[in-house]
């Protein structure tokens, strides 16, 4: 399925470094999340975009900056972040307003 | 108290049980109920909706009590394939909150 694409599938990256994780979604959708999923905890919704405009931000440090340049593509900007950053980050886009969310495959993310 | 709550298993049944999970939400303004269904190393993926009618897709039987705050899975015969993490997933009123449970973990044992 490639309805909703995610690049790098996998990442190492360094405290000091900057890289950045593409989200692309090719269902029309107009809302778009990032989320954070650790292992033997639930999946930490950090970001929405609807419409291209970012209406949630669930307190996630700066070192993430997220990106949504048009309704089919999103960002998330990585600086210094820290070994317990070191997750699975899924990417998902829906039609806004309580409909279900389709994921991305993720980017598995490591900090050494 | 959590926003969702499941029961994290595992549950280990042989091919053709039927085997149910609940999940319990807090908050009573929710709008929308769903699950997922995510297997090991990859993404979750829509099982079904839950509706408040109750609804039914093949062996897979979704309900919603509004007012002991909780929807549940059914899974009747169940086949090998079957065996993943099932994720309970509520949103607010405003739409945009999505609240995952921990997932329930379902092995099917041959």
């Amino acid at each position: 399925e490639t309805g909703v694409t995610q690049t790098p599938r996998h990442l190492v990256m360094g405290m000091t470094n900057k890289k950045s994780l593409k989200c692309e979604q090719h269902l029309g959708h107009n809302a778009m999340y990032w989320y954070k999923q650790s292992a033997k905890k639930p999946l930490e919704l950090m970001f929405v975009y609807s419409l291209e405009e970012r209406v949630e931000n669930n307190s996630v440090p700066s070192r993430f900056s997220p990106e949504c340049p048009n309704s089919s593509h999103l960002f998330l900007h990585l600086h210094t972040l820290q070994p317990e950053d070191s997750a699975l980050y899924l990417c998902a886009s829906s039609q806004y307003d309580y409909n279900e969310q389709f994921f991305g495959p993720g980017t598995r993310l490591t900090v050494l | 108290r959590k926003e969702v709550e499941q029961d994290p298993g595992p549950f280990n049944v042989p091919e053709g049980a039927t085997v149910a999970f609940n999940c319990t939400y807090s908050n009573s303004a929710s709008q929308s109920f769903f699950w997922y269904r995510q297997d090991c190393r990859k993404e979750p993926k829509l099982l079904m909706s839950v509706y408040s009618s109750g609804n039914e897709d093949g062996r897979f039987t979704a309900q919603l009590n509004r007012a002991s705050q909780y929807i549940s899975l059914l899974i009747r015969d169940s086949k090998l394939s079957d065996s993943a993490t099932y994720l309970c997933v509520v949103t607010t009123s405003t739409g945009n909150q999505f609240y995952f449970g921990t997932g329930t973990s379902l092995t099917v044992i041959p």
